[in-house]
This record gives C-alpha cells, structure tokens and sequence, in this order.
C-alpha cells in the first residue's frame, strides 16, 4: 500500500537558517506529489506540487521542493526561514488512479527560534 | 466563489449522539474526500466519491457513513458518536482531469463528551 514518511517530527531552526524537511514516499507508479501547511487551528494551505518535468519545483512564501525519482523523496527545503514559518508541514502524495486519493504523512513541526 | 464549505465549524456531542457534517463545494468536482486529523497527526481519508451516486471507503471508514445525491454535496454521517471521534475533519474536492491539488474545506472541529 502507499505511504508517505515524515522522519522528523519537530525540527528546530534559528530565524535567519536554512530548512529542509524531508519526505519519503512509497508508491509503484509515478506520484503526484504535494507540500502543504497548516498554522495552528487552521486548514491546509498548498506550498507547492509536483506532477512532471522539472524536477525542482518552487512554490509560495520562497519554499522549494526537489523531487528525486531514486531516492523516492520530495524533501521541502527554504534557504532563510522566517519566525513566521512555524506550523506543521505536511508531504502527500497522489495517483492518477481510483479517486486520486490524495495520502497524507504524519506532518513535521517547524519551531523558529529568535 | 466559495469554494469547498464545511459546517458547523464547532460542534461538542455526547456519546451515542448522531450528527451530520455538511459538506459543499460550487466548482463542479467530480471528486469529493472526507479526511479526520487527530492532534499531532496528519490527515487518514475516511471515505471519497468519484461522482453522485458512487461513493467508497478510506483508510478508516469505521463508525461513519456518506452519501452523494449531487454533484455539490457530501454529507458525512457520524451514527453512534464515540469519544474516538474526536477530531478535526476536513472535508476537499478536485476535478476530474487536469494536474491540480485537491482543495480543502476549514474544517469542522468535533468533540465527543
């Protein structure tokens, strides 16, 4: 069955730091891939995604993702987080097949410190 | 344009209560989802539907029901609440073609007492 990996489940970064979130994924078939985040109380909102060619997909608030198709990863990276960046990020992944379901990992909080 | 809508936003049950969650969405999706997001989790799909009248189960489907009269909307129906039951649920849809995310609902916080 899918799956979708969150190895860390809190990470902690100094404002002004480098991020990267890592997600792994497990899937037969090419997947449609997702980063969205959710601020505490609040729905879901989609940071970027990823369906074909460029492999390096940028998306909104300057987070960028790279899907690698060998390591089966789609790893969330920001080059300079911002205090406003905590929430929890959530990778997810689709296939084009039997409802498009989209599968959900178990999400990784982001803590900025001063 | 509205979007996917959800109510009530709150809602607190006591145990063996039933309730019904309301779900709309004005874009014309095809498909609709129905997710629960314990504290601290990610989001398990509870049940989807690919069209009125063709609905089937997620990853935890026990303890709910759904059904799909029209394209527009998708009622989730809880029966026997549970303190399990306590959860936000999030209600998204997405059209049938084309490279596009689902969209997701606010969600409706429920707890079970």
């Amino acid at each position: 069955a899918q799956s979708v990996t969150q190895p860390d489940i809190h990470i902690t970064v100094s404002e002004g730091a480098s991020l990267e979130l890592r997600c792994n994924y497990s899937y037969g078939a090419t997947p449609y891939l997702f980063w969205y985040v959710q601020s505490p109380g609040q729905g879901l909102q989609l940071l970027l995604k990823y369906f074909s060619g460029d492999t390096l997909v940028q998306g909104i608030k300057g987070f960028e993702a790279e899907f690698k198709r060998s390591q089966s990863s789609f790893n969330l990276r920001k080059p300079s987080v911002h205090w406003s960046d905590a929430a929890e990020y959530f990778c997810a992944v689709a296939l084009n097949t039997g409802g498009f379901k989209t599968i959900f990992g178990a999400g990784t909080r982001l803590f900025v410190k001063a | 344009n509205a979007g996917v809508t959800q109510t009530p936003k709150f809602r607190i049950l006591k145990i063996g209560q039933s309730m019904t969650l309301q779900c709309t969405q004005d874009m014309n999706h095809n498909y609709m989802y129905w997710y629960r997001q314990d504290p601290g989790m990610g989001l398990k799909l509870i049940y989807y539907s690919v069209g009125a009248g063709i609905t089937d189960k997620g990853e935890v489907p026990n303890g709910y029901n759904v059904s799909r009269s029209t394209t527009e909307d998708f009622p989730l129906r809880l029966e026997l609440a549970a303190p399990s039951q306590t959860s936000v649920y999030f209600c998204a849809s997405r059209p049938f073609q084309g490279n596009t995310e689902a969209f997701f609902g606010q969600g409706t916080r429920l707890t079970v007492v």
